[in-house]
């Protein structure tokens, strides 16, 4: 059974504070990605990245850098936290590849006080 | 703006009638898909339809594209219960700064029982 697991459910957090969200994919997936998501606004990506130690700006990069040293490991971080990047943040994978489907981990509920 | 946009953006409907929702877009795509989202998770991937299908079936579902129109609609017959969630159209294109998924702002379907 295909699997994206994501570090925290829940996770709460002080403005200025650096933020680390993992995620991890057990599917050999080459494309990674990063969303945050908002009432209202659906998904948004963030960052996204094709391979080990490639990544690129997705439509809202502002605020956040990502890692991806292993191939299936996707890290996005928070420099510094701000209170406008309270969201649900959603990790994906997908095969390279025409169709680019792409397999959801279950979010992360980040709120910045 | 989204280059996906769902309507209608809520709907309520009694276990097994249908439910439809539609979604526009923007520019000349390769696929569009539908994904599903249960309250507070990760999304699941429905169904994927090619820019040179115009209908497409699995199982309850039914999709259909109009490129000229660009425009999509999902049916989801005889509903249940467990049909309650967030639906999604998400559209892809082949990009030279890479391909990528542009999610709409989602449909939220209740089915009562």
């Amino acid at each position: 059974d295909v699997k994206v697991t994501q570090s925290s459910r829940y996770l709460v957090k002080r403005t200025g504070e650096k933020v680390f969200l993992e995620c991890v994919q057990d599917m050999d997936h080459e494309n990674m990605f990063w969303y945050r998501q908002d009432p209202g606004l659906g998904l948004r990506l963030i960052y996204f990245s094709y391979d080990v130690k490639m990544k690129e700006k997705g439509d809202i990069p502002e605020g956040y850098s990502v890692s991806r040293e292993k191939k299936e490991r996707f890290s996005l971080i928070l420099e510094s936290a701000s209170t406008n990047q309270t969201s649900m943040y959603l990790c994906a994978s997908s095969h390279r590849g025409w169709y680019n489907e792409q397999f959801f981990g279950p979010g992360t509920r980040l709120t910045v006080l | 703006s989204q280059q996906g946009e769902e309507d209608p953006q809520a709907l309520s409907i009694q276990e097994g009638e249908n439910a439809t929702m539609n979604c526009s877009y923007k520019t000349s795509i390769n696929n569009l898909q539908w994904y599903r989202q249960n309250s507070g998770r990760g999304l699941v991937h429905l169904i994927l339809i090619r820019s040179n299908e115009r209908e497409k079936h699995s199982g309850r579902l039914r999709v259909t594209l109009d490129t000229s129109k660009k425009s999509s609609s999902l049916l989801i017959t005889a509903s249940r219960a467990a049909d309650t969630a967030s639906y999604f159209c998400a559209t892809f294109m082949i990009k030279a700064a890479g391909n990528k998924l542009t999610f709409g702002g989602g449909t939220r379907v209740l089915v009562k029982p």
